[in-house]
């Protein structure tokens, strides 16, 4: 079955740009979660979506950073003003009755900032 | 502050050599304990997870973790590595905040395994 989608795979964009990275979860999957994943520094929580509840963006790293999930589906991940500290990949996963559940990650985002 | 430690950042090891992966993490409640891993040039893969029962939990590949309550810690094993079990390996714990379960990783570690 299809597993957890992002796009672009792939991104480039100039400091100060804004940039969306999109995660499509599996089909039933009610957790989303976003992470950032540097070179050289591990896994980072961003923000982590239940159900139709409140998210929990404890981990956003700045107000420029902001996400969004429609209809208990799709996520959108935004990053205003881009910066360069802002390069690394951004991997979605989604699970299951939430973090209880083994998680499905996605192939990630690769961004650049330029 | 809820976190998950993992001491070793790189580890280089001999095929045969036996493996053991520390992780300690920082929360008073229940938790649930996983072992993820990541291929070079793949996306992350469980490779095992504890809920509860028996402490010592196998998972795929010759894998084990024990858990270990009193200390806090989820350390990974393998008796006997290959050069296939080269990659970056990551410990998670979901932890109860704010209403939810939530899941943080540790900073990972890179395997490199040597023929």
């Amino acid at each position: 079955g299809a597993g957890v989608s992002q796009s672009p795979s792939n991104k480039v964009t100039e400091k100060g740009k804004d940039v969306e990275l999109r995660c499509d979860p599996i089909s039933g999957h009610t957790a989303l979660y976003w992470y950032r994943q540097s070179l050289g520094q591990g896994l980072e929580f961003l923000i982590y979506f239940q159900g139709n509840s409140a998210p929990d963006k404890s981990g956003l790293p700045s107000d420029r950073f902001s996400a969004e999930r429609t209809g208990g589906s799709v996520s959108t991940l935004t990053i205003q003003r881009t910066q360069q500290e802002d390069s690394a990949v951004y991997l979605c996963a989604s699970s299951q009755r939430g973090s209880n559940s083994p998680l499905h990650f996605g192939n990630g985002t690769r961004l650049t900032v330029t | 502050a809820q976190s998950v430690s993992q001491h070793n950042h790189h580890v280089i090891l001999s095929e045969a050599a036996s493996l053991e992966l520390g992780c300690n993490y920082s929360y008073g409640g229940t938790v649930n304990l996983f072992w993820y891993v990541q291929y070079p040039g793949q996306h992350l893969q469980l490779l095992l997870k504890y809920f509860s029962g028996d402490p010592l939990v196998k998972g795929i590949k010759g894998f084990e973790a024990e858990f270990i309550k009193s200390k806090f810690s989820f350390n990974l094993r393998k008796p006997s590595v290959q050069w296939s079990d080269t990659a970056e390996y990551f410990c998670a714990v979901t932890m109860f905040s704010g209403g939810y379960n939530k899941l943080i990783f540790g900073a990972g570690t890179r395997l490199a395994v040597h023929p």
